[in-house]
């Protein structure tokens, strides 16, 4: 079965912890995205990748940090300097050849910060 | 300035009946993709129809089909035949050609269907 997998799926962190969350696709899509959710809000891009080994920050990338270096893989690091980071958290994939270019979604990873 | 546009929080449909979620959508771009999104309680974003800026069409998946209006900026989705599973948050989103692969979503609409 096709998809994107995230993990874990409920994540607890002290403060002033670094923690990463995984994301994996085995669609062999090129591009892949994380979002931010606050609760009863739209979704926030953090990061995006077109490419292996090529990323770029999105409208909120403050305090976090992501790696590409396969094309399966796209995790994303929550660093202590990220001052509010309890929210959902989820990973997204899409091809870059197509005219619609649909972004498909994992499950999502929920991180509270005690 | 907003992007994307969803001006109703919350609606309420009856079960079987039809519901209009509104969407308008913002961009100098002649090129862009509109697309819908379900997100029921357990999180995970569901795809449900998309409409390309040069669809002659309306697209239609099922149940769902979109109300394009390009001149009015107006991508609404219609759901028919509500059914209790219906009932989730949904989102509009738009990605611009001039933008890359980026998505822009708006606040989103919770919709509850009543048996």
């Amino acid at each position: 079965d096709g998809g994107i997998t995230q993990s874990p799926k409920y994540l607890f962190r002290k403060e002033g912890q670094n923690v990463t969350l995984s994301c994996e696709q085995n669609l062999n899509h090129d591009a892949m995205y994380w979002y931010r959710q606050d609760p009863g809000q739209g979704l926030r891009l953090i990061y995006y990748s077109q490419i292996v080994n090529d990323f770029q920050k999105g409208d909120i990338a403050e305090g976090y940090s992501v790696s590409r270096e396969k094309k399966e893989s796209f995790p994303l690091t929550v660093t202590s300097a990220q001052k509010n980071p309890t929210a959902f958290y989820l990973c997204a994939s899409s091809t870059r050849s197509g005219r619609s270019d649909t972004q498909y979604f994992g499950p999502g990873t929920r991180l509270t910060v005690l | 300035a907003q992007k994307i546009t969803q001006t109703q929080p919350g609606m309420f449909v009856q079960e079987k009946e039809a519901v209009t979620l509104d969407c308008t959508y913002d961009t100098s771009d002649p090129s862009y993709g509109l697309f819908w999104y379900k997100q029921p309680s357990s999180g995970e974003m569901i795809f449900l129809i998309y409409q390309g800026s040069y669809d002659q069409q309306n697209a239609t998946e099922g149940r769902y089909s979109l109300n394009f209006q390009k001149a009015r900026k107006s991508a609404n989705l219609v759901i028919s035949a509500s059914q209790l599973g219906d009932s989730a948050m949904y989102f509009c989103a738009m990605r611009e050609n001039n933008y890359g692969q980026n998505f822009v979503f708006g606040p989103g609409t919770r919709l509850s269907v009543l048996p």
